[in-house]
């Protein structure tokens, strides 16, 4: 049983294009985050949701909006995709938020865009 | 701001010697902090992590870390490489708003 779960695992689409990654997890887990993983390996988070509440927005681009229709649930939809864009997207959910708490990672999501 | 260094872009050490990964962190308090592992083309796998309990601190399929504050350093060690140790390491600390904060990575070379 997959415990978190993206969809899809590769996506190439041109520049000005919106698109979405969904993410699912089936741990019962409260929280959820999108990480960005870039070309050097570099990762940083982008959005956490915690009861279908956003508690982390990190400085993206107004263009990324996470939407969280029930709590096993996160999607990320991006609008006039960049190249910049171009990364491998993760997400990952925990049990709460917190630090005691793991953070179990989707196997990622590569965006190419050319 | 607490921030995460891992000295060594790339680490190779031959099956069956040990394995050293460095870390040191800068934080303002005291932190909590995390190994990551991520295999090719694989998501993230928490390794171990260190919440302010025992320094030293034993995780999965033989790795373990140790704390020390006075040189702001969180290492990560195996005594005997295995070739499925082939991978990308992270060490991270968390702030207080709970976010990880990643190193850029490690990458561990396993030879023959």
């Amino acid at each position: 049983d997959t415990a978190v779960s993206q969809t899809p695992k590769y996506l190439v689409t041109q520049m000005g294009n919106d698109k979405s990654i969904k993410c699912e997890q089936n741990l019962g887990h409260d929280t959820m985050y999108w990480y960005k993983q870039d070309s050097k390996k570099f990762l940083k988070i982008m959005f956490s949701y915690n009861n279908k509440e956003l508690i982390i927005n990190e400085t993206v681009p107004n263009r990324f909006s996470p939407k969280s229709p029930d709590k096993a649930h996160l999607n990320l939809h991006i609008n006039s995709l960049e190249l910049g864009d171009s990364a491998v997207y993760f997400c990952a959910s925990s049990r709460d938020l917190g630090v005691p708490y793991e953070q179990y990672f989707g196997p990622g999501t590569r965006l190419t865009v050319t | 701001a607490q921030s995460v260094t891992q000295l060594d872009s790339h680490v190779s050490v031959s099956e069956g010697t040990p394995v050293l990964l460095r870390c040191n962190y800068s934080s303002s308090y005291s932190p909590s902090l995390f190994w990551y592992v991520q295999h090719p083309n694989k998501g993230l796998q928490l390794l171990l992590k260190y919440t302010s309990a025992a320094t030293l601190v034993k995780g999965i399929n033989g790795f373990e870390a140790e704390f020390k504050k006075s040189e702001t350093s969180f290492h990560l060690t195996k005594p005997s490489a295995h070739m499925s140790d082939a991978a990308e390491y992270f060490c991270v600390v968390s702030d207080r708003s709970y976010k990880l904060i990643f190193g850029s990575g490690t990458r561990l070379l396993v030879r023959p």
